[in-house]
């Protein structure tokens, strides 16, 4: 079954230090997408960061980067420098290929991150 | 990337009621999507609005509770119909023609009393 998941529920971390928020995935798929997206208290959804299946360098945007790991299964955001804005929910997801020409994402349960100063 | 937005923002609707949700982009798409966020809970695909044909809908979700209306390729309407408190949720349009690509709107702040 194909399925995004994120053990960490909560995190914190203090100011300026970096960050790993973890994230594995299940697919069978040979051609997919892995998303980070951030959740403020707002409710929006920011997205951050894209790696593909089959990208070989690991994808870094900014403070942002992912350690992709294709044979682990797994994705992990690293946010490096954190600030006191970050603090918010963050949502791993997985692009899926439907029939038809759709794709879907998939999300895992997310993992709140607490920067303290 | 493209800039989306949502109306209303939030709301607070009775019971039996129904809203319409309206979501604009400010560029053409060919795929929108409507997900809805529980509260404490992740994102969960509702259904797929390509212009121009019906909407695709996910397991667990029917035309008859939620409408979807594409009339254009910058716009899109998602009715939660019938409204319980069950349905008070965020709901969220998104938008991704390319597979690098997926961005969200604002969002929806729906309760239902």
């Amino acid at each position: 079954a194909q399925k995004i998941t994120q053990t960490q529920p909560g995190m914190f971390v203090q100011e300026k230090e970096a960050v790993t928020l973890d994230c594995t995935y299940d697919t069978s798929d040979q051609s997919y997408g892995l998303f980070w997206y951030k959740q403020p208290s707002s409710g929006e959804m920011i997205f951050l960061i894209y790696q593909g299946s089959y990208d070989e360098q690991n994808a870094t945007e900014g403070r942002y980067s992912l350690n992709f790991q294709k044979a682990r299964k797994s994705a992990n955001l690293v946010i490096s420098a954190s600030q006191l804005g970050d603090s918010a929910m963050y949502f791993c997801a997985m692009r899926l290929a439907l029939s038809g020409g759709y794709n879907k994402l998939i999300f895992g349960a997310g993992t709140r991150l607490a920067v303290h100063p | 990337s493209a800039v989306i937005s949502q109306k209303p923002s939030r709301d607070i609707c009775q019971r039996g009621t129904s809203l319409t949700i309206q979501c604009q982009v400010d560029s053409q798409v060919t795929m929108m999507f409507w997900y809805r966020q529980q509260p404490g809970q992740s994102l969960t695909l509702i259904a797929t609005a390509n212009q121009g044909s019906e909407a695709t809908y996910e397991s667990g979700f029917v035309i008859d509770k939620f409408p979807i209306s594409r009339p254009n390729l910058t716009f899109s309407t998602l009715t939660v119909s019938n409204m319980s408190p069950e349905d008070s949720s965020i709901y969220l349009c998104s938008v991704g023609d390319t597979v690098y690509e997926q961005y969200f709107g604002p969002g929806t702040r729906l309760t239902v009393t």
